[in-house]
């Protein structure tokens, strides 16, 4: 089935540095990517929608010049968080939808600002 | 505006079935999904329904679908522990790879031996 694969798995790092997260589909192509944020009560919010070889839309209320996405290739998108915060520690989920199928999804970034 | 609900908590005893229930208010919804995320994981795809079927099942798993009421089911037989996690309503407004997803905010299963 579709595999999307996301790294890192865990960062942690110093307030005011950047930390980049990939996400990689590894046997489809995916023109579109999604980048999920999921709050301590499980809520999942949408950040952006990567779109390949364009910019990426952002839902309202995400800086995107705090969360840039760069989607450079059909099977890779990245968001890198710029000069983080302690706010910013979250899990960070990528998602792809593989022609035929349901969304998949990353096993998720656990990011801890300290 | 386009939204889905879901009970926030359900415990089961082991063995029995567990009914996971949701309901959405977009009724141009072409697919509803089932995801199930597990502790400090990410969220594995679970089912998903087309919207002009009512019912589909695969293995322990069975969906319900009542398009008039916008009610979608996740029946879950002879329940396991390790089945304990969260499950996640969500619908596709259309078939488009581009379209984003509207989520409930998750179910607690807890099985309990």
């Amino acid at each position: 089935g579709a595999v999307v694969s996301q790294h890192p798995s865990r960062v942690i790092c110093k307030s005011g540095t950047s930390v980049k997260i990939e996400c990689r589909s590894l046997d489809f192509q995916a023109t579109t990517m999604f980048w999920y944020r999921q709050f301590p009560k499980k809520s999942l919010m949408l950040m952006a929608t990567s779109n390949e070889g364009s910019k990426a839309t952002y839902e309202q209320g995400v800086e995107k010049d705090k969360f840039l996405i760069n989607h450079a290739s059909l099977t890779l998108s990245t968001l890198t968080v710029t000069s983080a915060h302690p706010e910013d520690s979250s899990f960070y989920i990528c998602s792809a939808r593989a022609p035929g199928s349901g969304y998949t999804f990353g096993s998720g970034t656990r990011l801890t600002v300290v | 505006g386009e939204d889905v609900e879901q009970s926030l908590f359900l415990s089961v005893r082991e063995g029995d079935s567990s009914v996971i229930n949701c309901t959405y208010t977009d009724s141009s919804s072409t697919y509803l999904y089932w995801y199930k995320q597990e502790p400090g994981a990410g969220l594995q795809l679970l089912t998903y329904i087309f919207s002009n079927m009512d019912m589909k099942q695969d293995q322990r798993l069975t969906v319900l679908l009542n398009k008039k009421d916008k009610h979608l089911s996740l029946r879950i037989a002879d329940t396991q522990t390790g089945d304990s996690a969260i499950y996640f309503c969500a619908e596709s407004p259309n078939a488009g790879n581009n379209r984003k997803l509207i989520w409930g905010l998750g179910t607690s299963l807890a099985v309990n031996p």
